[in-house]
């Protein structure tokens, strides 16, 4: 099924630690955005790409790094985990970005 | 400026009434305004979108009501059933910096359709 994919589902992580969260996308689309979701305050976007080997901060990029290499990749790096980065976190994709968002089902990230 | 304002935070509705969920924004040269529903352990879908030109759109159950000169748009959900039960994002698009399209979220609405 076409769609947005991300791995992996759950993740625990020690203080300091790294990791990198995959999200794979198999519609062609141009946009792609990871945000992370915490309760009482929405979906905030981290980073953003509008293209093969372009990315963009969002609203809160600190402590995390992407990279899109490939048009169908979006990676979202974490250097140094912090217990403030436990959240859950969503790749989406767009083709044009704004209409029809396509979101990942999510990566569940605890650092401890 | 470029906020959306959403309300209620939560919701509880009987089944077969009416949930309605609000948002507000002050910039306008927003021109498109989706809805998102997101079932718990997923990712937000996009449910119905409205453009500014139109003053109401109607998908099954689901309404999008648009108030330009107000600055409002709401989501109406007719007949409500526990299978509606979700958190509920209104957005609004713009264009931005380098013309690439920028979506603002609203902070989400939980409902919870009692049966």
């Amino acid at each position: 099924n076409a769609g947005v994919t991300q791995t992996p589902k759950f993740r625990v992580l020690k203080t300091g630690q790294s990791m990198t969260l995959l999200c794979a996308q198999d519609m062609n689309h141009e946009y792609m955005y990871w945000y992370r979701q915490d309760p009482g305050m929405g979906l905030r976007l981290i980073h953003y790409s509008v293209g093969e080997g372009t990315t963009a901060k969002g609203e809160v990029p600190d402590g995390y790094n992407v990279s899109r290499l490939k048009k169908q990749n979006f990676l979202l790096g974490l250097e140094s985990a912090a217990p403030s980065q436990t959240s859950v976190y969503f790749c989406a994709s767009s083709l044009s970005g704004a209409r029809g968002y396509t979101f990942g089902s999510g990566t569940r990230l605890t650092v401890v | 400026q470029q906020q959306v304002k959403q309300s209620p935070q939560s919701l509880i509705v009987q089944k077969g009434g009416i949930s309605i969920i609000n948002c507000a924004y002050e910039n306008t040269a927003f021109d498109y305004f989706p809805w998102y529903q997101q079932f718990p352990g997923k990712g937000p879908a996009l449910l119905i979108a409205i453009r500014p030109d139109v003053s109401e759109k109607k998908e099954g159950r689901f309404t999008i009501s648009f108030n330009k000169s107000a600055k409002q748009f709401s989501l109406h959900i007719m007949d409500s059933q526990p299978g509606d039960s979700a958190t509920y994002f209104c957005a609004a698009s713009l264009l931005g910096a380098g013309n690439n399209r920028k979506l603002i979220w609203g902070l989400g609405t939980s409902l919870a359709v009692n049966p």
